[in-house]
């Protein structure tokens, strides 16, 4: 079993609808968790960190964690097609990141 | 801005040589990762270090090297480059802490190896 699992896509969606990322992780002590964003031939960036169960959101994003399912969420609210991108989950409870594969999201317009 | 830099974009090697990869931070982090990413495979962890002269082995070690001489440096050493080490190479640093710190890693070098 893959310590971060991802769909690896393409998720295609329109512009304006709500996109939904999901990440399953192995490691019940896991106490972070971040989600990046790679854009192709780019290095990830950091769009989300969470750490605690519920939601948590910042502008069009929403991150959402339940760690008694092992489960993170990132929804993305109004598309754009400038965010088709790679996103990846990395879960962490020392200062090391394990990295899921990441799921390809399209937004056609 | 946290800026992380590597010495290479793009880099083609011959098989057998020794490779060198720099990545140089900025900020005064502590910590400092490098990263093998491949198609379906994802991030890889092959080193890392959390303070200078110090190392620790990642997921992947076998077939690489690091040197951390000064805290804002880390190389990575391919001692005798093979084919299967053909991949893109990104470093990140972050400050010590909780596990709760961001990484910020670096544009990445896309390595080829002949």
């Amino acid at each position: 079993q893959k310590e971060v699992e991802q769909n690896s896509g393409p998720l295609s969606v329109p512009e304006g609808a709500i996109a939904s990322l999901n990440c399953t992780y192995s490691d019940r002590g896991s106490q972070s968790f971040f989600w990046y964003r790679q854009y192709s031939g780019k290095s990830p960036e950091l769009i989300m960190s969470i750490y605690s169960n519920g939601d948590k959101e910042d502008g069009r994003f929403t991150a959402q964690l339940n760690k008694a399912s092992q489960y993170v969420s990132l929804l993305i609210r109004d598309s754009q097609p400038s965010d088709s991108a790679t996103y990846l989950c990395a879960v962490s409870n020392t200062d090391k990141l394990i990295f899921g594969t990441g799921t390809r999201l399209q937004v056609f317009p | 801005d946290v800026k992380v830099t590597q010495s290479s974009r793009y880099l083609v090697k011959r098989t057998g040589e020794k490779v060198f990869l720099e990545c140089v931070q900025d900020m005064d982090h502590e910590n400092m990762f490098w990263y093998r990413q491949d198609p379906g495979l994802g991030l890889r962890l092959i080193y890392f270090s959390y303070d200078v002269k110090m190392k620790e082995k990642g997921d992947i070690p076998e077939g690489y090297s690091v040197s951390r001489e000064k805290k804002e440096r880390f190389s990575l050493i391919l001692e005798s480059a093979s084919t299967n080490q053909t991949s893109m190479y990104l470093c990140a640093s972050s400050v010590a802490g909780t596990g709760r710190e961001t990484q910020y890693f670096g544009p990445g070098t896309r390595l080829l190896v002949l």
